[in-house]
């Protein structure tokens, strides 16, 4: 089946340190993936996407994450950590446009001042 | 705009009662989702609507669940009678579709406690 795995469901940085989030997927088949945020007592907003085009994606709030086809991997970065940037993580993948969205397990981010 | 919207935000339910969850789509959205997050488990999905139509519905966990959307606008989710692992944050997504975009928005979510 095809699944996410996210590293680590808590991660702590300092405030302007650099954030990373890992994300890999099951499939050989490249899909559309992507980067959720939820902030306490919100729905899941939207980062980023990659639907095939640039690998690189630049996302919201000074979001990227890069597409790895070798390493089946679309990792979440940014380069200073800001306070507001405490949320839970989640990476997502879908195969058909339109379709169902299977989720990793979350990360939860946690900046210290 | 309105974003997506469920109701209610919280509901408290015994074991072998009936509860029904609401959804109210992105206006002119005709894709509709639902998806469940069990305590310390992933997000999963339940079931995808075009319009009115059922387009899957491979992640509904067994027949006490029912999801209707009738008209092809708000949608329900209802769960008869409710059992102790239904307990969990359910969400809502909708996203336009063909000719636009299929990116998903979501709702607060309904966190559904059975007890």
């Amino acid at each position: 089946a095809q699944s996410v795995t996210q590293l680590g469901s808590h991660v702590s940085v300092s405030e302007g340190a650099l954030v990373l989030l890992r994300c890999n997927y099951s499939s050989s088949v490249p899909p559309y993936l992507f980067w959720y945020v939820q902030y306490p007592n919100q729905g899941l907003q939207l980062l980023l996407k990659y639907t095939s085009a640039a690998t690189l994606v630049k996302g919201i709030n000074g979001f990227e994450a890069e597409f790895k086809k070798s390493e089946t991997s679309f990792h979440l970065t940014k380069p200073s950590a800001h306070m507001s940037d405490a949320a839970e993580y989640f990476c997502a993948v879908s195969y058909n446009q339109g379709g169902k969205l299977i989720f990793g397990q979350g990360t939860e981010l946690s900046v210290k001042p | 705009e309105a974003g997506v919207t469920q109701f209610p935000s919280h509901s408290v339910i015994e074991k072998g009662q009936t509860v029904t969850l609401r959804c109210d789509p992105i206006s002119g959205h005709d894709n509709l989702y639902w998806y469940r997050r069990v305590m310390g488990k992933e997000i999963k999905f339940l079931l995808h609507f075009v319009k009115e139509s059922k387009q899957d519905e491979s992640g509904m966990p067994n027949n006490r669940f029912l999801a209707e959307r009738t008209g092809g606008t708000y949608s329900t989710l209802k769960v008869q009678p409710a059992e102790l692992e239904d307990s969990g944050v359910y969400f809502c997504a909708s996203s336009f579709g063909a000719g636009g975009s299929y990116e998903q928005y979501f709702g607060p979510g309904t966190r559904l406690t059975v007890t």
